[in-house]
């Protein structure tokens, strides 16, 4: 019941801006979006989440377009260290429940 | 704020015997999530508890798996007689204090384990 697709893999220059996208064309008007990364043999780390506005944090910002159907992940200044797999997740909500559904992840590899 | 720790961090185990994982969540975290990642694949949602509730539990989860979470703290998921399929990384995640909803997963580091 996977709720998001991504591209499997993209490279990055070091020092460039990296735009992650992420489509989720089913969702809900009550269901966040968030993204985690995953570096090899790690548990995912939260990078960033939101619900219908652009949010921007000190690792990330995160657009959504306005029919909420696709968002975007940007890293302002990619590094070597941002190399990982990187996830856009929808948590459902189910009779006050959530559950958070991953996607396949998108590969990104920083180039030097 | 020790984040959520998951022991062993490594199990092999031969095919046919039980294992067990550990899970402690952070200390103030009412909801505990296991989920299951394969090699390639993103992590696959396996069952949530809610205090010591278990709210929902995946159809993956057959009926050699059980997880609990006695007293709403720490959280074990067993699998008995294992299958060369059940190879995988084990992952927990805890999150939400008792009135906020809006909130973010934190990871353990993950149990593999290996079923020859």
């Amino acid at each position: 019941d996977a709720k998001t697709t991504q591209p499997p893999s993209m490279d990055c220059a070091e020092g460039r801006a990296a735009n992650l996208p992420c489509n989720h064309s089913t969702i809900s008007g009550n269901e966040y979006v968030y993204w985690y990364r995953q570096i090899h043999s790690q548990g995912p780390q939260y990078i960033i989440h939101g619900l219908k506005n652009n949010e921007t944090n000190e690792m990330a910002s995160l657009i959504i377009t306005e029919d909420r159907k696709s968002s975007t992940l940007i890293l302002p200044h990619a590094t070597l260290r941002d190399t990982a797999v990187y996830y856009c997740i929808v948590r459902v909500e189910t009779s006050g429940t959530y559950k958070y559904i991953f996607g396949t992840g998108t590969r990104l590899k920083v180039l030097a | 704020d020790t984040g959520v720790s998951q022991n062993p961090r490594h199990k092999i185990t031969k095919r046919g015997q039980n294992v067990t994982f550990r899970c402690d969540p952070i200390s103030e975290h009412n909801r505990l999530y296991w989920y299951r990642q394969t090699l390639g694949q993103g992590p696959e949602f396996l069952t949530y508890f809610q205090n010591e509730a278990q709210l929902e539990k995946s159809r993956l989860l057959s009926d050699r798996f059980s997880a609990e979470r006695p007293k709403g703290s720490f959280s074990t998921l067993e699998i008995q007689r294992t299958e060369q399929g059940d190879s995988a990384m084990y992952l927990c995640a805890s999150t939400g204090t008792v009135f906020a909803t809006n909130e973010k997963l934190f990871f353990g580091s993950g149990t593999q384990l290996s079923v020859l």
